[in-house]
């Protein structure tokens, strides 16, 4: 059964204070790991789409990595804005070509 | 931001009334999913469409059916409302390498 467990839960952060959130999944395949962030509010807003272990994809100060195990996503020298909950969700090759969610992490920024 | 739309964007309905959501895309993407959003759940697909009269069911898809007449239009009707369906429903679309949301429709049964 495929399974999608984020931590934390939620993370508290200085602004300018590094750190990683973290995409642990179980999945009968990868075809890809997708982040999102969602706004209070607000429809998840697409950030990446990962493939396979190794790669890792870059936006302003967010980068994704992916192993075979799970997928972190860093974000360096956060600012207020980055405030937010991060979504990651699976796809698995076989099934109903849908995406598998985990719950989020939500991010809170202080300045 | 992607084309899609959803509507209405609330609604507070009584129980045992039939509801239907709309979500509207502008993209001409195969595939359209309805999801939805409980605290503690994350997000959790209802049902899903490749194609015009095609489509087929998710993991929460007891009480619900959809309708695609248009590659444009993707239908979600609760056919007799319950105060277990007061949720925030979420459309999506996808192409190859991405996937995006509607803003949401926040539900209401009492």
């Amino acid at each position: 059964e495929d399974q999608v467990t984020q931590s934390p839960e939620a993370l508290r952060l200085q602004e300018g204070e590094s750190s990683s959130l973290n995409c642990s999944y179980t999945v009968s395949g990868l075809r890809g790991l997708f982040w999102y962030r969602q706004d209070p509010g607000k429809g998840p807003e697409f950030l990446f789409t990962l493939y396979s272990a190794g790669e890792e994809k870059e936006k302003e100060r967010l980068k994704a990595t992916l192993t075979k195990k799970e997928s972190f996503l860093h974000i360096t020298a956060p600012k207020p804005e980055d405030s937010a909950t991060y979504l990651c969700a699976v796809q698995a090759k076989t099934g109903a070509n849908n995406l598998f969610f985990g719950t989020g992490t939500r991010l809170t920024v202080i300045p | 931001d992607a084309g899609i739309t959803q509507s209405p964007r609330h609604k507070v309905t009584e129980t045992g009334t039939p509801v239907t959501l709309r979500c509207h895309q502008t993209e001409n993407h195969r595939y359209m999913y309805w999801y939805r959003q409980d605290p503690g759940h994350g997000l959790r697909l209802i049902h899903y469409s490749y194609g015009v009269k095609d489509t087929d069911k998710g993991e929460v898809s007891d009480g619900y059916s959809v309708s695609r007449s248009k590659t444009e239009d993707f239908l979600l009707t609760l056919e007799s409302a319950t105060s277990s369906q007061t949720s925030v429903y979420f459309c999506a679309i996808r192409s190859d390498s991405e996937a995006f949301f509607g803003q949401g429709t926040r539900l209401t049964v009492v």
